[in-house]
């Protein structure tokens, strides 16, 4: 069964640092990866998507990274400010019937102004 | 631009008491996917559908039930509620499996079960 783990669970960070989130996943037969933010009560926003054959993906202040070999994605988020705090998951697509995503617990991260 | 859409929002039911929940998209998308999130857990998923008529069981199904009766609703029901199933619900759709599949979730349904 595919396993996908966060780390930190947690981070805190000064407005304006740079920062990074790590995703990793134990089976590599996927179709992708997806980063997902999520806001307290609210629903999930597609961050990023990267596909099995790709290496990276990048959106405006965001660029994740995928090494499928060794199952792991990492997260940078350039010049943070007090907006992006929220919590970012990280989702893995399932090479199996249902395609479902297999998900990690997430990083809260809060911005400090 | 609708997306994916739940009702309702919020839900508090006693226990053994039963509800469903809806979700709709408009993507005309093939599969559609019902998720718990738990505090400390990733989401998991309860059920899916790969097309009309069709559903099968996910991670954790055992207390609920489901329904795709057409392309663009797929139903999730208790019949019978536990405090256990205190959760927020979240639906999803994607097209068919491939590399720049995406997919698509609703904003969730809090429900509480006292």
């Amino acid at each position: 069964k595919q396993e996908v783990t966060q780390i930190p669970a947690a981070l805190s960070v000064p407005e304006g640092e740079n920062l990074v989130l790590n995703c990793s996943f134990t089976d590599s037969a996927i179709y992708n990866l997806q980063w997902f933010r999520q806001d307290p009560g609210k629903g999930l926003t597609s961050l990023l998507l990267i596909q099995s054959s790709q290496r990276e993906q990048t959106s405006g202040r965001l660029n994740a990274s995928l090494d499928k070999s060794s199952g792991r994605s990492t997260l940078y988020i350039a010049a943070s400010q007090p907006g992006d705090s929220a919590t970012y998951l990280c989702a893995v697509s399932a090479q199996t019937g249902a395609n479902n995503l297999f998900f990690g617990t997430g990083t809260r991260l809060t911005v400090i102004p | 631009n609708a997306g994916v859409t739940q009702t309702p929002k919020f839900r508090v039911l006693k226990t053994g008491q039963s509800m469903t929940l809806l979700c709709a998209q408009d993507m005309n998308h093939e599969y559609m996917y019902w998720y718990r999130q738990d505090p400390g857990m990733g989401l998991r998923l309860i059920h899916y559908s790969v097309g009309e008529g069709t559903t099968a069981k996910g991670e954790v199904p055992d207390g609920y039930n489901v329904s795709r009766l057409k392309k663009q609703n797929f139903l999730l029901g208790l019949e019978s509620a536990a405090p256990s199933q205190t959760s927020v619900y979240f639906c999803a759709s994607s097209r068919v499996p491939g590399r720049n599949t995406e997919a698509f979730f609703g904003q969730g349904t809090r429900l509480t079960v006292v």
